[in-house]
């Protein structure tokens, strides 16, 4: 059972455009959402989260927007880097007080062109 | 670098062979996460230790895996008989707090990706 999904394997934007990535949850009960940016070769690193009380949250170059009647959650990158070019992790959490295990969903890859 | 360290960085093992895995999380971490990652997937739960008690091991997919972090730092994942659908990156995590909130940020290893032949 996917609880978090990312339908878009991959994504290619221009140099300077903005890049929406987009994940879709079946779980109501997470308390978080998070995006991890992944490199080959190397672990993913956390970029932006969210609560599930807000429906904004911005730093800098990233925002990300979640609406929890959609169940339905984007980050956006504008303006989009070539150095932003790595597979983009959605991720969730929930409060259980213990274990703070996230749940992943499959990635999408984004490419920068120049 | 202080961050998360993870030995070997690739493993061949044959069918049948045991295997371990190391982390060494962020100096002072209390949480440690171990997660499996299959080709083409996210990273999915293994199994929690807050200091050295496993308070979840819930995605640990069959007995044959075994996790153990005997003094709260140093962690070790190991798979007994490898079997080839264990073939995947395993990812180690440290956070500093027991809780998650949004200052305590999951911090990844590189990962050691094992593949068993």
């Amino acid at each position: 059972d996917q609880q978090v999904k990312q339908n878009s394997p991959s994504l290619s934007v221009q140099e300077g455009r903005i890049s929406i990535l987009n994940c879709d949850y079946t779980n109501s009960m997470f308390d978080y959402f998070l995006w991890y940016k992944k490199y080959p070769a190397e672990g993913p690193t956390f970029l932006i989260s969210i609560s599930s009380i807000k429906d904004k949250n911005e730093d800098g170059r990233f925002t990300v927007f979640l609406n929890k009647s959609a169940k339905h959650l984007s980050l956006h990158i504008v303006p989009s880097q070539p150095g932003d070019s790595a597979v983009y992790f959605c991720a969730a959490y929930r409060n259980t007080g213990t274990a703070s295990k996230l749940t992943f969903g499959t990635g999408t890859r984004l490419q920068v062109t120049l | 670098g202080a961050g998360v360290s993870q030995s070997p960085r690739y493993k061949v093992a044959k069918r049948g062979q045991d295997v371990a895995l190391r982390c060494d999380p962020i100096s002072g971490h209390v949480s440690l996460f171990w997660y499996q990652q299959a080709l083409g997937q996210g990273p999915e739960f293994l199994t929690y230790f807050q200091n050295e008690a496993q308070l979840d091991k819930s995605g640990l997919p069959s007995d044959r895996f075994f996790a153990e972090r005997p003094e709260g730092s140093v962690s070790t994942l190991k798979i007994q008989r490898t079997q080839q659908e264990d073939s995947a990156v395993y990812l180690c995590a440290s956070s500093l707090l027991p809780r998650y909130d949004t200052d305590n940020e999951q911090f990844f290893g590189p990962g050691t990706r094992l593949t068993v032949l």
